[in-house]
């Protein structure tokens, strides 16, 4: 049973550059999440996809920007970088029922120089 | 709004010590989640446990073991005889039952070194 998986491992971009990072969830899952990661901190929520439409929205520009595939699959796109959305961004699925664990990816390394 | 705060930072053990890792948490609802996630160095988030807000029993997996209290709004957890392997950084984690699938809300982790 494979469990969630993200592309690419690393990343470098530079600044003004856009970028898009892959999701593929657990088998069975629905529900995906997005947090980005912070040298030195603890995931922060970016949003949450179901049924293809944005559910739950964290404290992030509208750079960052989602999509979610009738396959479950998803994307995590930001535009114009900045030199802070440095970090690890970590994917997460779930099935959609009531606080249902949340299960992560290894996370996509991004570095904006 | 929902915080959980992780107040110790850095913990170094030497194996076979017990080890406790504090979490505090803040919410208004009556109805919430708490869990626990390790960090290895790989970077992937591994799941721990999951309890609601309705359960405060203690619950005890291996080595491992959990204690909620809704009076002190804490949810700690415990390892037993550590060994080097558990070596990682421990978030501990909340979501609030405001609807299906609600967000988590971290703290910013506690990294447990533990020395053979």
């Amino acid at each position: 049973d494979a469990g969630v998986t993200q592309s690419p491992t690393h990343l470098i971009k530079t600044r003004g550059q856009q970028v898009t990072l892959r999701c593929s969830p657990k088998s069975g899952h629905d529900t995906v999440s997005w947090y980005q990661q912070a040298l030195g901190q603890g995931p922060q929520f970016i949003f949450q996809y179901y049924e293809e439409e944005e559910r739950q929205r964290g404290n992030f520009p509208d750079r960052f920007s989602g999509h979610q595939f009738p396959n479950y699959s998803s994307e995590l796109n930001v535009n114009a970088l900045l030199l802070g959305d440095s970090a690890l961004y970590l994917c997460a699925s779930s099935l959609d029922s009531w606080a249902d664990t949340q299960y992560f990816g290894p996370g996509t390394r991004l570095t904006v120089l | 709004a929902q915080k959980v705060t992780q107040a110790q930072t850095e913990i170094s053990v030497v194996e076979k010590e017990d080890v406790t890792l504090d979490c505090v948490y803040e919410t208004r609802d009556t109805t919430y989640y708490l869990f626990w996630y390790k960090q290895p160095p790989s970077g992937e988030l591994v799941f721990l446990i999951r309890r609601n807000s309705f359960d405060e029993q203690n619950e005890i997996s291996g080595r491992y073991s959990w204690n909620f209290q809704k009076s002190t709004s804490s949810f700690n957890f415990t390892i037993t005889a550590s060994q080097v392997v558990d070596s990682a950084v421990y978030f501990c984690a909340l979501s609030e039952a405001s609807g299906a699938n609600s967000k988590l809300t971290f703290g910013k982790g506690i990294t447990l070194s533990v020395r053979p």
